[in-house]
């Protein structure tokens, strides 16, 4: 089974362009979140979707920041213009129905977000 | 607010040996979830382990074992015949059960080293 694809892997730009990652998460999982890793802040969650409503989004650093889920199969984070700081390791993880019983989260492989 | 404090920034162990990775958690919560996650060099995010507050039983997943102790809010990990594809950062989240957020928290992660 295909895990949760994010692209791109790798993104380079210069500060106050605009970065757009994506994200596919598994077929049938219900849930969505987005990560940003840095090695002073370890992994901070920003947003979560549930059943593609954003339900916690008191992460989101700021107003550059916006995410969107159009649809159960995708997911975009935006920033813009971006900054420096906000370069990171963003990751999107989804995980299926069934709260009670402790779904745990899956991982996709992270971008690497590189703001010049 | 429920934290994970990870106390061992780093660790070291011989293969073939065990060694036993610590996390500590507060939350006033009775029902909640623990993980653990493993990050290698690739990056990835993969789930080791988890374990629901409500079962006294530890949680085993072949060489990974945990030692939970609810009262003391601990929630350790042990692996055995610790191999060198073990090496890679380790994180201890914690997630509520109550079924209001479905955000996990993370403590800064041990850094694991195996040596051949």
């Amino acid at each position: 089974d295909a895990g949760v694809i994010q692209s791109p892997r790798h993104e380079v730009t210069e500060m106050g362009q605009e970065v757009t990652l994506r994200c596919k998460p598994i077929s049938g999982h219900n849930s969505l979140f987005w990560y940003r890793q840095t090695m002073m802040r370890g992994l901070e969650l920003l947003i979560y979707f549930n059943n593609n409503v954003p339900i916690d989004d008191s992460g989101m650093p700021e107003d550059r920041f916006s995410a969107k889920m159009p649809n159960a199969s995708f997911s975009t984070l935006k920033i813009q213009p971006s900054e420096p700081r906000d370069s990171a390791v963003y990751f999107c993880a989804s995980s299926a129905p069934g709260q009670g019983i402790g779904q745990p989260q899956h991982f996709g492989d992270g971008t690497r977000l590189s703001i010049l | 607010a429920q934290t994970v404090t990870q106390s061992q920034p780093e660790m070291s162990v011989q293969e073939a040996e065990t060694v036993t990775l610590s996390c500590t958690y507060d939350t006033s919560e009775s029902d909640y979830y623990l993980f653990w996650y493993k990050q290698p060099p690739s990056r990835q995010m993969i789930l080791v382990i988890r374990q629901e507050a409500y079962k006294q039983q530890n949680a085993t997943e072949n060489r990974f074992s945990v030692n939970f102790q609810k009262a003391a809010k601990s929630f350790s990990l042990k692996i055995s015949d610790s191999q060198l594809g073990d090496a890679a950062m380790y994180f201890c989240a914690y997630r509520s059960a109550s079924g209001a957020t479905n955000k996990l928290i993370f403590g800064t992660g041990t850094l694991l080293a195996v040596q051949p």
